[in-house]
């Protein structure tokens, strides 16, 4: 019965390589995020959807690109890994935006080699 | 730009003895809330407390209160009769009113709790 899911939970791999992680909510909200806290924990937005549509876009790569299939699902791909890529990513979710809570997945740990 | 500062990198605490955690924020809006995230060794991050900014009262969520000083653009957090389970890292978090906003977070501080 977990609220907001990430797959994997450990990721690592080479530089260069082109990896996706999962996030799934079972919540029935409509607005997800995706976050990235790096080495000194510093955690930072990085996109936001509602109801599939991009609606926070903050200055990161276009390596990186969000995906959502469906209002349940926000899935990360990351092309052409980098060493500073490496760092852990949050999912998570909020019933609709302007609902104050988040509730954050576990976090999926990547590490660059 | 919002900014949120947690000047202490580490605090430390007896189990049962009370310990205050500081933020201070910059902001231009009336508008706005104040989180303080939980994140014990899981990783996982868990809501402690929120403060809606137009309320001048100090949120309170059981062992846990904020001291919210608007003019001051202070946030801190007390935690009483601290337990072993209180260790983790908190992030203070600053978020515009209003639909589609960001949380914008502190950069942590990590407490210990002393047996």
């Amino acid at each position: 019965d977990t609220a907001v899911s990430q797959t994997p939970k450990y990721l690592v791999t080479q530089m260069g390589n082109d990896k996706s992680i999962k996030c799934e909510q079972n919540l029935g909200h409509d607005t997800m995020y995706w976050y990235k806290q790096d080495s000194k924990k510093f955690l930072k937005i990085m996109f936001s959807y509602n109801n599939k549509e991009l609606i926070i876009n903050e200055t990161v790569p276009n390596r990186f690109s969000p995906k959502s299939p469906d209002k349940a699902h926000l899935n990360l791909h990351i092309n052409s890994l980098e060493l500073g890529d490496s760092a852990v990513y949050f999912c998570a979710s909020s019933r609709d935006t302007l609902r104050l809570e988040q509730f954050f997945g576990p976090g999926t740990r990547l590490t660059v080699l | 730009a919002q900014t949120v500062t947690q000047s202490q990198p580490e605090m430390s605490v007896q189990e049962a003895e009370t310990v205050t955690l500081s933020c201070t924020y910059d902001t231009s809006e009336s508008d706005y809330y104040l989180f303080w995230y939980k994140q014990p060794p899981s990783r996982q991050m868990i809501l402690v407390i929120r403060q809606e900014a137009y309320k001048q009262q100090n949120a309170t969520e059981n062992r846990f209160s904020v001291n919210f000083q608007k003019a001051a653009k202070s946030f801190s957090l007390k935690i009483s009769d601290s337990q072993l389970g209180d260790a983790a890292m908190y992030f203070c978090a600053y978020r515009r009113g209003g639909g589609s906003e960001k949380l914008v977070f502190g950069k942590g501080m990590k407490l210990t709790v002393n047996p």
